[in-house]
């Protein structure tokens, strides 16, 4: 079974430009969160998509905004870069949410650095 | 506000010792609790989570205890391996309108050959 799959592996840009990043979830999975782990820092949940909507948003200013396509893959857009941006983004995905726990796979995600 | 904390940015364990990683945490309104070890250059994985109905779930060599009152949980590992030594995360999940979940900043665990 392929895993989380994120591309690009790295990515480097200059302030003001906009990045987007790319998620494949595992097969059967409609859930995808995004993550940012900056230098230092825990992983900051930033998006939640589930069934093609925005379940739910973390702390992040809205030029942070992705979406999730028909196939559950997804991207996330970040605009007007800031140097405060430079970090690691996890992109994980997660079976149907029902009863219970479904677990979060996590693919090996994207370096942002900003110049 | 960190909701979820692990005070521990380390740990150095002997091979074959156990290794003992704890998490705090503020919020009630957590139903699940998780761990996630993450090595270098790839995303993290999961370990092990366990209700907050449940104080204690163990799978093989990794056991999480929960303490509602003290609002701790720990991750025991036994015994501790090499290849365990990684970044260990606790998360929670929380439980409003929709979920969210909530990381710490990680433990580092160095077992010692």
């Amino acid at each position: 079974e392929a895993g989380v799959t994120q591309s690009p592996t790295h990515l480097i840009k200059t302030r003001g430009q906009q990045a987007t990043l790319r998620c494949s979830p595992i097969s059967g999975h409609t859930s995808v969160y995004w993550y940012q782990q900056a230098l230092g820092l825990g992983l900051q949940f930033l998006l939640w998509y589930d069934e093609g909507e925005e379940r739910n948003r973390g702390n992040f200013p809205p030029r942070f905004s992705g979406r999730q396509f028909p196939n559950y893959s997804s991207e996330l857009n970040v605009n007007a870069l800031e140097l405060e941006d430079s970090a690691l983004y996890l992109c994980a995905s997660s079976s149907p949410t029902g009863q219970g726990y479904q677990p979060q796979h996590f693919g090996d995600g994207t370096r942002l650095s900003i110049l | 506000d960190q909701q979820v904390k692990q005070n521990s940015p380390s740990l150095s364990v002997q091979e074959g010792r156990i290794s003992i990683l704890n998490c705090d945490y503020t919020n009630s309104m957590f139903d699940y609790f998780l761990w996630y070890k993450k090595y270098p250059a790839e995303g993290p994985t999961f370990l092990i989570s366990i209700s907050s109905i449940k104080d204690k779930n163990e799978d093989g060599r990794f056991t999480v205890f929960l303490n509602k009152s003290a609002k701790h949980l720990s991750l025991h590992i036994v015994p501790s391996q090499p290849g365990d030594s990684a970044v260990y995360f606790c998360a929670a999940r929380a439980v409003l309108r929709t979920y969210k979940y909530i990381f710490g900043t990680g433990t580092r665990l160095k077992v010692l050959a």
